[in-house]
């Protein structure tokens, strides 16, 4: 039973499109949420992480929006590029357990 | 430069056949898990490690076995090997800091196993 829920499973976007990733989580002790982006053929790294003390977090082209009250969390990739075509992962984890993954949500982006 | 390694990369086995996939880091990282990828489930903890000689099991540990004796080695052995068990195989390693739970895991590139 998976403590993260991610949607959607697949997702197509056009270049310079925004894609948008979801997840959800039931355990409100959870206080760190990470994204890893995975390319074919490697393993998952760190792309972007927040604390539910902030509602947004934007590096690049890529931000995180946070919910607390709702229990949901989300990565935004603006202006999609070929190169961010990859599998993104969600998780989550509070400070002294392990990460949570959620499902996976494979990114296609055409050019 | 800092990497997690994981041999094989690739490996068909049969039932009942012994294997071990190594893991090394040259990272001084306390911390090494072992996952398992398969479609639709994403990335599940099989086994981990807080530091030498303290290993502990994960969500999906049934089949598996590791042992960390030295802080940059955590193989993953499966004693008798069954086709469940044909998955992509990842080991990732992190600190262990003030924020225990918290920080970037590092993976490796992966070991694909088919069970026969």
């Amino acid at each position: 039973q998976q403590q993260v829920k991610q949607s959607p499973q697949s997702l197509i976007v056009q270049k310079g499109g925004i894609s948008i990733i979801n997840c959800a989580y039931e355990n409100t002790a959870f206080d760190y949420f990470p994204w890893y982006q995975q390319f074919p053929g490697k393993g998952p790294a760190l792309l972007i992480a927040i604390r539910p003390d902030v509602s947004e977090k934007k590096e690049g082209r890529f931000t995180i929006s946070f919910n607390k009250s709702a229990k949901q969390f989300s990565l935004h990739i603006m202006d999609s590029q070929p190169g961010d075509s990859a599998t993104y992962f969600c998780a989550a984890s509070y400070s002294w357990g392990k990460l949570q993954f959620g499902a996976g949500t494979q990114v296609v982006v055409t050019p | 430069e800092a990497q997690v390694t994981q041999n094989p990369r690739y490996l068909i086995t049969v039932t009942g056949k012994k294997l071990t996939v190594t893991c090394s880091q040259n990272m001084n990282h306390e911390y090494m898990s072992w996952y398992r990828q398969d479609p639709g489930l994403g990335l599940r903890q099989i086994y981990y490690s807080m530091n030498v000689e303290v290993t502990d099991k994960g969500d999906v540990p049934e089949g598996y076995k590791v042992s960390r004796k030295e802080k940059r080695n955590f193989p993953l052995i499966l004693e008798s090997p069954s086709p469940n068990q044909t998955s992509l195989y990842f080991c990732a390693s992190r600190n262990v800091g003030v924020l225990r739970g918290a920080g970037e895991l590092f993976f490796g590139e992966g070991s694909r196993l088919t069970v026969l």
